[in-house]
């Protein structure tokens, strides 16, 4: 079946470092992926998303690539800040499916 | 403002005593969900909706009811609450085109003892 792996973590990084969170998938077809952010004490909301092989998803200064050859959507950001603290959901949705596919999520803490 | 409501957000109740979290969407969505978030299990689906008085079991239903009798509300029903089900619970509608992207609501902490 569909599934997303992501890295593990917490991930944890000094202001203005660069981030990478890492992303891969296994679906059949072409999905659309997407990547969700959730703030402390909030819902999800959605960060960015791509619907086809090699889009560029962007938000916030946030970036992800949708590779067929790699089956990979990581996340990146040049320069991250505190407020970016947050855990961060990849998920897919299956060509011919209404219902999305989550990975488990990876917490990134920003500090000054 | 488009959103998703759920209500309460926070909620401490006991074993076996009948429950209900309301969920509520003004975008006129017709699929909606919910789900609940663990540590380390990431989101898991309780139940979801395609549309009015159409529901279907997700991942981990067992404990949990659900009704949709109108297109913007999908009640979470929990008749006789246990501890196991101590958790964050988040309803999630899902827009009508592609690439139907999710809106989730603010969730809702229960704890039962």
């Amino acid at each position: 079946g569909d599934s997303v792996t992501q890295m593990e973590g917490p991930v944890t990084l000094s202001e203005e470092a660069f981030l990478t969170i890492n992303c891969t998938y296994t679906a059949t077809g072409y999905p659309s992926l997407f990547w969700y952010v959730q703030y402390p004490g909030e819902g999800l909301q959605l960060l960015l998303k791509a619907t086809k092989a090699d889009d560029k998803g962007s938000n916030k200064g946030f970036e992800a690539t949708y590779r067929k050859e790699t089956t990979s959507f990581h996340l990146e950001k040049g320069s991250v800040q505190v407020s970016d603290s947050a855990v961060y959901f990849c998920a897919l949705r299956a060509q011919g499916s209404y219902i999305p596919t989550f990975g488990r999520g990876t917490s990134l803490i920003v500090h000054p | 403002e488009a959103q998703v409501t759920q209500n309460p957000r926070y909620l401490i109740t006991v074993t076996g005593k009948k429950l209900t979290v309301t969920c509520s969407q003004n975008m006129n969505h017709e699929y909606m969900s919910w789900y609940r978030q663990d540590p380390g299990l990431g989101l898991r689906q309780i139940y979801y909706s395609m549309n009015v008085e159409v529901t279907d079991k997700g991942d981990v239903p067992e404990g949990y009811k659900v009704s949709r009798k109108e297109k913007r509300n999908f009640p979470l029903i929990l008749e006789s609450p246990s501890p196991n089900q101590t958790s964050l619970y988040f309803c999630a509608s899902l827009t009508s085109d592609s690439p139907y992207e999710q809106y989730f609501g603010p969730g809702t902490r229960l704890t039962v003892t």
